[in-house]
């Protein structure tokens, strides 16, 4: 089986834009997972998508949002980006919610100037 | 709430040594616990894994890890560490979602 992919790997973006990151989930894996990666932070829970519906959210501020499809593919955008979003973005992917173990992408790492 | 800690932030051991690093969790009930590595530049790996049964895991890459519930631990093994296993090793518990620990980052003298 495939693993998870994220799209695209690297990015760089000035402050004020927005972003959309894109992941797939391993084929038959019905929740996607975010995090958010930084040195300072460690790793930060963003929000879940089962069967499109998000299932349980993380501190983050309205400008973090997502959105799961009928393929389960998952989508996350950050609108109006502040410098402290510079992160590895990383998606997982696991068959249920809850407390199933997750598999995770590679990551997208944004920069923001 | 549910949290991790992972006592140590780095630890360096020599190529060939015995390896333990620490996890500690919070959690009213017997939580699911779960080790990932994550090398340089790269998503996490799982490692291994607890749900129930057997206090003794094993998991990939010749690691263990213990749960003990009396400790509230759960801390990683490995009998003889390689050059390749140096790498951030994550601490995780899950209900609901997962919560990472901040991690403990591997060095591995030769």
């Amino acid at each position: 089986k495939a693993g998870v992919t994220q799209t695209p790997r690297y990015l760089i973006k000035t402050r004020g834009q927005q972003v959309t990151l894109s992941c797939s989930p391993i084929s038959g894996h019905r929740s996607v997972s975010w995090y958010q990666q930084t040195p300072g932070q460690g790793l930060q829970f963003l929000f879940e998508y089962f069967s499109e519906t998000q299932r349980n959210k993380g501190n983050f501020p309205g400008r973090f949002s997502g959105r799961q499809f009928s393929n389960s593919r998952s989508e996350m955008n950050v609108s109006t980006l502040e410098l402290g979003d510079s992160a590895l973005y990383l998606c997982a992917s696991s068959p249920g919610t809850g407390r199933d173990e997750q598999y995770f992408g590679p990551g997208t790492r944004l920069t923001v100037t | 709430a549910q949290s991790v800690t992972q006592p140590d932030i780095h630890i360096t051991v020599s190529e060939g040594a015995s390896l333990e690093l620490r996890c500690n969790y919070s959690y009213g009930a017997t939580p699911y616990l779960f080790w990932y590595v994550q090398s340089p530049g790269q998503g996490l790996q799982l490692l291994l894994k607890y749900f129930s049964g057997d206090t003794l895991v094993q998991g990939i890459k010749g690691f263990e890890a213990e749960f003990k519930r009396s400790q509230s631990s759960f801390n990683l093994r490995k009998p003889s560490v390689h050059w390749s296993d140096a790498a951030e090793y994550f601490c995780a518990v899950a209900h609901g979602d997962m919560r990472f620990g901040a991690g403990t980052r591997l060095t591995v003298k030769p």
